[in-house]
């Protein structure tokens, strides 16, 4: 069975802390892992999708990386503005199957 | 920037009572879905749905459960008696290739008394 791992739940950083949160996950021929973020009462925003270890992309503060096991999300020099929470998701197989969701980090930025 | 619209944004259903959760996937989308998210817990799968017909489902996804694309632009999700435990945030997501990430709705919130 598929599974998604995210650590840690919560994590509370003062504006300008860098810090990475992390997604292991386990799954039969994995076809993309994918980082979302969402706000309360809304959606997932779609930030990252990553298909192969050693894989990185930027936007802005953020940048996600995927080994063979895991995936990383760093945050550089956050903002109040980037406190949300971030989701991590994987694609498994082939053809049209679903998302496997983590539970999620919930992030606080403080001023 | 092209987005994915549903209705309504919050529910409220007794219990026993047909429900029915809209959504507009972005125009151009092939490929529609919805998950469920119970609060404070992970988001589920629930249906996947291209071609007219339901590629794959989840085991919440019983015979109380049913999708409907009724007119090429709406796509919907009809519960037909609902249980208290349906009680949920309701997300449709929809992609225009297999390989493209799913873009989500702000979800409706069901609510069963």
């Amino acid at each position: 069975e598929d599974q998604v791992t995210q650590s840690p739940e919560a994590l509370r950083l003062q504006e300008g802390e860098s810090s990475s949160l992390n997604c292991s996950y386990t799954v039969s021929g994995l076809r993309g892992l994918f980082w979302y973020r969402q706000d309360p009462g809304k959606g997932p925003e779609f930030l990252f999708t990553l298909y192969s270890a050693g894989e990185e992309k930027e936007k802005e503060r953020l940048k996600a990386t995927l080994t063979k096991k895991e995936s990383f999300l760093h945050i550089t020099a956050p903002k109040p503005e980037d406190s949300a929470t971030y989701l991590c998701a994987v694609q498994a197989g082939s053809g049209n199957t679903p998302l496997v969701f983590g539970k999620g980090t919930r992030l606080s930025v403080i001023a | 920037e092209p987005e994915v619209t549903q209705t309504p944004s919050h529910q409220v259903t007794q219990m026993g009572q047909e429900v029915i959760l809209r959504c507009v996937p972005i125009s151009n989308h092939l490929y529609f879905y919805w998950y469920r998210q119970i609060l404070g817990q992970k988001v589920e799968f629930l249906v996947s749905f291209y071609n007219n017909e339901i590629s794959e489902k989840s085991e919440i996804f019983d015979d109380q459960f049913s999708v409907e694309r009724p007119d090429g632009s709406n796509f919907t999700l009809k519960i037909r008696s609902t249980k208290l435990e349906d009680s949920a945030m309701y997300f449709c997501a929809s992609r225009k290739e297999s390989n493209q990430p799913q873009h989500f709705g702000d979800g409706t919130r069901l609510s069963i008394l």
